[in-house]
């Protein structure tokens, strides 16, 4: 069953250390996404992919970091994390084609 | 600016009552909408896509789409304490960009 797995689940991190998030799409779909949701609030978008080794800012992106090394994997990278970077971030794989897009499970940052 | 913006914030409907959420874009060349349904912890998951003028049926689900206003709207008939949730409705333009608005919580009275 296509799929998106994001991992960890749950991370805390130290103000000023370096985190990765990490997410892997079974889909084969071109397009990636990473998102940050705020408590009762909707998703705003971080970074975006079009395919491997692409990368594009999204809403949000200061602080933030994105690699796609291929079609399955697309990474967030926050080098120098902060309490404000506390949020469930979710990674989302798509085509507007056939208006399919899935989302991870999320993974909870506490940064501390 | 929000390119999405979505009413109510928050919805209480009885069981099976009609719940009726709104969403409406300011940006001209969005052309494809979508709505989200997202329980508490959980992911969010689609529910149902419209890019055509007019309606849309899936069960107790309908979505209406005026595409001249920009505006779409869920209906849920029949609601069940099950629908209770996060509702998020998504849009995007040719460049595969989606904007999310800030959902409308809806709780489901038993």
């Amino acid at each position: 069953e296509a799929a998106v797995t994001q991992s960890p689940r749950n991370k805390v991190a130290v103000t000023g250390g370096k985190v990765t998030l990490s997410c892997n799409q079974t889909n084969n779909h071109n397009n990636m996404y990473w998102y940050r949701q705020d408590t009762g609030h909707g998703l705003r978008l971080i970074h975006y992919s079009y395919g491997a080794g692409s990368t594009e800012k999204g809403d949000i992106p200061d602080g933030y970091k994105a690699s796609r090394p291929s079609q399955e994997n697309f990474s967030l990278i926050l080098e120098l994390a902060t309490p404000s970077q506390t949020s469930v971030y979710f990674c989302a794989s798509g085509t507007r084609a056939n208006s399919d897009y899935t989302f991870g499970s999320g993974t909870r940052l506490l940064v501390i | 600016q929000q390119k999405v913006q979505q009413s109510p914030e928050s919805l209480i409907v009885p069981e099976g009552g009609m719940a009726s959420l709104n969403c409406t874009s300011s940006d001209r060349n969005v052309d494809y909408f979508w709505w989200y349904r997202q329980h508490s912890g959980k992911s969010p998951k689609m529910l149902m896509s419209i890019f055509s003028n007019g309606e849309k049926e899936e069960g107790r689900f309908t979505v209406h789409l005026n595409k001249a206003s920009l505006h779409t709207s869920l209906h849920i008939r029949d609601s069940q304490p099950s629908d209770s949730a996060l509702y998020l409705c998504a849009a995007s333009i040719s460049n595969n960009r989606i904007f999310f608005g800030d959902g409308t919580q809806l709780v489901v009275k038993p």
